[in-house]
């Protein structure tokens, strides 16, 4: 098993463009979520999904959207990069059921935008 | 809304000295877990405690849940450089059917050999 997996490693954005952070899971899981860490602090929500075809906010969840149409893959689009998206990005999985808490992370996507 | 306080932010130490590292909150999880975060990685579950009074050893690290399964510690004895790291504590909650996690604001740890 690969666990979780995220592309790309590294990406430079400049102000405006817009982009896809890629996750994939195989330990077919049903919750997903996405991260972002900044530097030296803990780890903010942005959006989860509970299963394909569902997807909720988290705590900071303006400035990007996802889409869950499989139960493996879990991508973060950032539309219009602000500096304040500036980050690293992570994602994680957990599951099968409900109650297993242990979330299984991915490499993280170091993000930045100028 | 549910928060999580670590403290200290960051801990510089000797290898050899212990140290204990604090996770408060104003609010009840049913249950606590502890994450290790090495630098370029994500981060790795270490032990999740369940019970209020719980406690777990995991070699040199031992963990406890508060009685009130309001906040844990995380006590490291002797200290090696290979604990260098941000550790992370989580609480979850039954309620919501979404296993979401709320993480607290993180230790960094720094062990000097």
């Amino acid at each position: 098993n690969a666990g979780v997996t995220q592309t790309p490693k590294f990406r430079i954005l400049k102000i405006g463009q817009s982009m896809t952070l890629q996750c994939t899971q195989d330990m077919n899981h049903n919750y997903m979520y996405w991260y972002r860490q900044d530097p030296g602090m803990g780890l903010k929500l942005i959006y989860y999904s509970v299963g394909a075809g569902i997807t909720d906010k988290g705590e900071v969840p303006n400035g990007y959207n996802v889409s869950r149409s499989t139960t493996e893959d879990f991508p973060l689009r950032l539309e219009l990069a602000a500096p304040s998206q500036t980050s690293v990005y992570f994602c994680a999985s957990s599951g099968p059921g409900f109650g297993s808490y242990e979330q299984y992370f991915g490499p993280g996507t170091r993000l930045t935008v100028t | 809304t549910q928060l999580l306080e670590q403290s200290p932010q960051f801990l510089s130490i000797q290898e050899g000295e212990n140290l204990t590292v604090y996770c408060n909150s104003s609010s009840v999880f049913s249950s606590l877990q502890w994450y290790r975060q090495e630098p370029g990685e994500g981060p790795v579950l270490l032990v999740t405690v369940v019970t209020g009074g719980e406690v777990k050893k995991l070699k040199r690290l031992t963990f406890q849940f508060g009685d009130a399964r309001k906040d844990s510690s995380l006590h490291i004895t002797a200290a090696q450089p290979g604990d260098t790291g941000l550790y992370l504590c989580a609480g979850g909650n039954y309620g919501g059917a979404t296993n979401k996690l709320i993480f607290g604001t993180g230790t960094l740890l720094a062990v000097q050999p």
